[in-house]
């Protein structure tokens, strides 16, 4: 199993461009998550789902949209990029929610200037 | 007060050394608590779940204390591997059913040889 795989690794957008990260497993989780962290910040959830069609906000949404229609696949929508956005992105998924680990992808390095 | 909160360190340790890490909480209704690996620049990785009971994996132990609110990690016999930065993740029950995992900024752990 691969896991989570994130692309790009790396990116630099320029302000006002808009762009999608990509994640994908293949663990069959019904869970996905996207977060950032930025320097000296604990993670923080941009977007949740709990399934295929079904989506939620975390507690950063301002500025991305999501979608999740397969399994498999959540990407992440920047629109109209800022510098407030300049992170690392990582994705990831768990099989349930509440005593379930969740596992990572690699994360996506986004720079916007 | 930060939901979950984490001494940044570093902690300089000597290989062989044992060293402990606590983190504390604010919301009594947490349920689930993981302390996480992360290595510089990269995902974070599952360490253990810690229980009510307490929980030994080889050189690491995992204890929680419902009453005071709070975490451990205890890190026997370091080595220079062991060198990275512990997140100790908690996660509570919101209204929906699923579960708000909250991380901690963590503590960055510097094993010298």
């Amino acid at each position: 199993n691969a896991g989570v795989t994130q692309t790009p690794k790396f990116r630099i957008l320029k302000i006002g461009q808009s762009m999608t990260l990509q994640c994908t497993q293949d663990m069959n989780h019904n869970y996905m998550y996207w977060y950032r962290q930025d320097p000296g910040m604990g993670l923080k959830l941009i977007y949740y789902s709990v399934g295929a069609g079904i989506t939620d906000k975390g507690e950063v949404p301002n500025g991305y949209n999501v979608s999740r229609s397969t399994t498999e696949d959540f990407p992440l929508r920047l629109e109209l990029a800022a510098p407030s956005q300049t992170s690392v992105y990582f994705c990831a998924s768990s099989y349930g929610t509440g005593p379930y680990e969740q596992y990572f992808g690699p994360g996506t390095r986004l720079t916007v200037t | 007060r930060k939901e979950v909160e984490q001494d940044p360190g570093p902690f300089n340790v000597p290989e062989g050394a044992t060293v402990a890490f606590n983190c504390t909480y604010s919301n009594s209704a947490s349920q689930s608590f993981f302390w996480y690996r992360q290595d510089c620049r990269k995902e974070p990785k599952l360490l253990m779940s810690v229980y009510s009971s307490g929980n030994e994996d080889g050189r690491f132990t995992g204890q929680l204390n419902r009453a005071s609110q709070y975490i451990s990690l205890l890190i026997r016999d370091s080595k220079l591997s062991d060198s990275a930065t512990y997140l100790c993740v908690v996660n509570y029950p919101r209204t929906s059913g699923t579960y708000k995992y909250i991380f901690g900024t963590g503590t960055r752990l510097k094993v010298l040889a």
